[in-house]
């Protein structure tokens, strides 16, 4: 079974900075799909990125960012130019080669100050 | 596309009563998923179904939960008898295909007292 830790409870940011947040993950598969989820307020759930595993260069969308490090199981998120939309609970999750029966972290709480 | 529907938004119900949450999947969407969010478990995921099949319910905590998907636009998640810990918010997300993104509707939350 896959584990995903996400070991920040709460950030927070100043806005127009730049924030990373953490994760990291357990698994014995070699082909798998990791990513970053958006829950805001209005509790919807938002994919921000998708990274496949198989890939070597690190997934981009606009200001967020990922670094992979698979040989460290290690997948963090990077908001750049931090906005107050921003202001949300994060996911990390894990996909298996399949892609989306997803393991959940346990989430961080981002909230971006003006 | 108006993405993932759930209905309804919100559900107050007492202990014992039968609850039913009901997703209409996005159109064309084959795969569909039925998660449940607590501040003590996080989200988990209780069952997928691909082109209307269930593939694995091994999430569904227990025989009082059922979930069933009659055809390509509709699916529901029963609880029967309901329970206090059985409050949460429950998420419906459908996808295209196995290795798709999934699309996750605004969630039931569902308060038993």
């Amino acid at each position: 079974a896959q584990t995903v830790t996400q070991s920040q409870p709460e950030m927070s940011v100043q806005e127009a900075e730049t924030v990373t947040l953490s994760c990291t993950y357990d698994t014995s598969e070699s082909n798998y799909y990791l990513f970053w989820y958006k829950q805001p307020p209005s509790r919807q759930m938002i994919l921000v990125i998708r990274q496949e595993a198989y890939k070597q260069q690190n997934a981009t969308e606009n200001r967020f960012s990922v670094n992979f490090q698979k040989a460290a199981k290690s997948f963090s998120l990077k908001i750049s130019d931090s906005q107050l939309g921003d202001t949300a609970m994060y996911f990390c999750a894990f996909g298996n080669n399949a892609g989306n029966m997803l393991t959940f972290g346990g989430g961080t709480r981002l909230m971006v100050k003006p | 596309d108006a993405g993932v529907i759930q209905s309804p938004r919100h559900e107050v119900t007492e202990m014992g009563q039968e609850v039913t949450l009901r997703c209409k999947p996005i159109s064309g969407h084959n795969s569909l998923f039925w998660y449940r969010q607590t501040m003590m478990r996080g989200l988990e995921l209780l069952i997928y179904f691909n082109n209307n099949v269930p593939i694995d319910d091994s999430g569904m905590p227990e025989d009082r939960f059922s979930a069933k998907m009659p055809n390509a636009s509709f699916s529901t998640l029963k609880i029967q008898p309901s329970e206090p810990r059985d409050s949460a918010v429950y998420f419906c997300a459908s996808s295209p295909g196995l290795e798709s993104p999934l699309h996750f509707g605004n969630g039931t939350r569902l308060t038993v007292t």
